[in-house]
């Protein structure tokens, strides 16, 4: 089994919105509607960013969304601010009680 | 608030055997939850390494299966990892995380990690 694919870095400016997108296959990503994200500043714990694709935890602002089209799911920052800086993972179940993360992308805001 | 703290040894030899345990502060770990272990190696992604239940249940990553034993004291309210035969890739930053049923796939919240060097 293979990490999700995500793009290894992407940038915007402060108020502009970005996409990381997650790509697996339809055993994973495209196969259950249970892809989480998560935010990583470096030496903190991993927070839950989205959970079941488009689902946002309490707590979370509204500025952070997920979707799903086949086998890619994709989250999406709008007004980007400066503490959204961080690496971002996507993280999907893969079946027979299975989990693959995906490679990391790092977010840098311009 | 549920915190989740790892502990164990910061250096470990190669081929010997990595111990890691995560104690579990104001939530109980027999509740209807499962517990995580994942770990992340020097400038790479997260890696599942995989899930215990209360009921002594476990899920590996196929990965890692024939080395990854895991167990669980609800006395201390606390679970372990062990990885045995270990060699330099297996330096990483360890977490562990609570874990959702439904969806296998939500962790929240986690451990702030702990650092593994394999190196002798």
């Amino acid at each position: 089994q293979s990490a999700l694919t995500q793009p290894r870095s992407v940038s915007g400016s402060p108020g502009q919105s970005v996409t990381i997108s997650c790509t697996g296959t339809s055993s994973d990503v495209g196969g259950y509607n249970y892809v989480s994200w998560y935010q990583h500043h470096p030496g903190k714990a991993p927070k839950l960013m989205i959970y079941d694709v488009t689902q946002r935890p309490s707590g979370v602002p509204d500025r952070f969304s997920g979707s799903k089209s086949g086998n890619t799911a994709s989250l999406t920052i709008s007004g980007l601010q400066a503490d959204d800086e961080a690496d971002y993972y996507c993280c999907s179940y893969a079946g027979s009680y299975n989990v693959l993360f995906g490679g990391g992308t790092k977010l840098t805001v311009l | 608030q549920v915190q989740l703290q790892e502990s164990g040894p910061g250096l470990v030899k190669p081929s010997e055997t990595l111990s890691l345990t995560c104690a579990v502060s104001d939530f109980s770990i027999s509740s209807s939850y499962y517990w995580g272990w994942i770990r992340q190696p020097p400038g790479k992604g997260l890696e599942w390494i995989g899930t215990i239940y209360h009921s002594g249940s476990t899920y590996y990553n196929p990965s890692l299966k024939s080395r990854v034993t895991f167990s669980l004291d609800t006395s201390k309210n606390q679970f372990s990892l062990r990885l045995s035969s270990v060699t330099a890739a297996d330096t990483a930053m360890y977490y562990c995380a609570r874990q959702r049923m439904t969806g296998f796939n939500w962790f929240d919240p986690w451990g702030l990690g702990t650092l593994v060097t394999v190196s002798s």
